[in-house]
């Protein structure tokens, strides 16, 4: 079973809208991080948004949230306000574990979705 | 306060050719991870290094594929005899000795690795 699903492959937004990117994990433990990386066209990884599982407010970073439901094993990103620069893939990853080392490191990545921001 | 170096960004070997893919962490990291893209793909882990050691390769494969990091200079991924399906683009990542639990893997822009 796949550790991390990203359901849309592809998704459309008109500038200034806000638009939600779906993510749901599987996982058995209980202390797990999920993490949102951004990679645009030039091809780097970009950090974006991390929760933790023993968080209890949403994280939130400028213009983007993450709509954390632990009991649904749900982490969608959502970003206001789109703007053109936006447009790129975005990919969800999860660290299984508390990530103070030992076998607690890998970050376990979605397929992703390729966002387009209209004018 | 550099990031996480990669060179070369992009790299063209024959088949049966090696490729030698180096990572320089970001300053005060000791750990690093290699992770690779295949087209359309998201990333899959493939090895955690520490300084003169090989913490983790579950996800390298078996053959033609070794990873070091030296207690002097950049961590290195060699692939010996690429072969077509070696094409994608590898990524290094690195972090800090600390028990940080948060976004403690900070990415590198990659090297994109073409087989001809």
């Amino acid at each position: 079973a796949q550790k991390i699903t990203q359901t849309q492959p592809g998704m459309f937004v008109q500038e200034k809208e806000a638009v939600t990117l779906d993510c749901t994990y599987d996982t058995s433990d209980q202390s797990y991080g999920l993490f949102w990386y951004k990679q645009p066209s030039s091809g780097e990884m970009i950090f974006l948004i991390y929760q933790g599982s023993y968080d209890e407010q949403n994280a939130t970073e400028g213009r983007y949230s993450l709509n954390f439901q632990k009991a649904r094993k749900s982490a969608n990103l959502v970003i206001s306000a789109s703007q053109l620069g936006d447009s790129a893939m975005y990919f969800c990853a999860m660290r299984e574990g508390p990530g103070s080392g030992g076998s607690n490191y890998k970050l376990t990545f979605g397929k992703g979705t390729l966002l387009t921001v209209n004018p | 306060n550099a990031g996480v170096m990669q060179n070369p960004r992009h790299l063209v070997r024959r088949r049966g050719q090696e490729a030698r893919l180096r990572c320089s962490p970001m300053k005060g990291h000791s750990h690093v991870y290699w992770y690779r893209q295949l087209p359309e793909e998201g990333l899959k882990f493939m090895v955690y290094l520490q300084k003169e050691n090989i913490i983790d390769e579950s996800g390298m494969p078996k053959e033609r594929f070794s990873a070091e990091f030296p207690k002097e200079g950049p961590s290195i991924l060699r692939i010996q005899q690429v072969v077509r399906g070696d094409s994608a683009a590898y990524f290094c990542a690195s972090s800090p000795p600390s028990t940080r639990s948060s976004y403690e893997q900070y990415f590198g822009p990659g090297t994109r690795l073409t087989v001809t």
